[in-house]
């Protein structure tokens, strides 16, 4: 049972706008960001959103994160094809002294 | 442009041990935190420990506490996870990845492909 409480599933057509919740506690999304990784089939992860909402280089405006006291969200406007993917959180707890993961959101696009 | 890549994954029986490497390309390497993170086939992300860049804080998930050691061989660009007692829960693909900063806590800007590990009798 993962720490990060996410929906194991999601599904949209293209062009809708999906999101992705990410629920977690005061000792990890509470006092620190939540950042959000896309892991297409067979590949490694890789970093979609960090520090909350903010995008790597070459990560599409499509993609936006947010944050409200121990809840994070993604989300993806203008669904394509190639979003099909696993969808992750993560965030850094104090308690723990690590990085506590959700357990991932297979997004399916119809 | 950066690049991390992993080595050292195989097969090994319950109670063995297995020491992965991980080295570091188109960075100075001494200057990130490094970590790595497992993935058993068909589930979700697990990190399992991380290594601040000059190596004087490591991390260590629950459950590889006491088990797992993480390293880095700063003449040589590379970290080390050295893995003992190891059980069949360990089977994973073992993910090196790099923090943007010199501290463990912050995220994996950067993911190397992965490294298979296989505990079985």
């Amino acid at each position: 049972q993962s720490v990060l409480s996410q929906p194991p599933s999601a599904s949209g057509t293209p062009g809708q706008r999906v999101t992705i919740s990410c629920s977690g506690s005061s000792s990890n999304i509470g006092s620190n960001s939540a950042n959000w990784y896309q892991q297409l089939p067979g590949a490694a992860p890789k970093l979609l959103i960090y520090g909350n909402s903010q995008r790597p280089s070459g990560v599409r405006d499509r993609f936006s994160g947010s944050k409200s006291a121990t809840s994070a969200s993604l989300a993806i406007t203008g669904l394509q094809p190639e979003d099909e993917a696993d969808y992750y959180c993560a965030a850094w707890d104090d308690s723990r002294g690590g990085w506590v993961f959700g357990g991932g959101t297979k997004l399916t696009v119809l | 442009e950066v690049q991390v890549l992993e080595s050292g994954g195989g097969l090994r029986q319950p109670g063995g041990s297995l020491r992965l490497s991980c080295e570091g390309f188109g960075f100075s390497f001494n200057s990130y935190a490094m970590s790595w993170v497992r993935q058993a086939p068909g589930k979700g992300l697990e990190w399992v420990s991380g290594i601040s860049g000059n190596g004087d804080r490591t991390h260590y998930a629950d459950s590889v506490k006491g088990r797992f050691t993480i390293s880095r061989d700063k003449s040589k660009d590379k970290v080390y996870l050295q893995m003992n007692s190891l059980r069949g829960e360990d089977t994973a693909f073992y993910y090196c990845t790099r923090s943007p900063y010199t501290h463990a806590w912050y995220w994996f800007d950067h993911w190397g492909q992965g490294t298979l590990a296989i505990v079985s009798s």
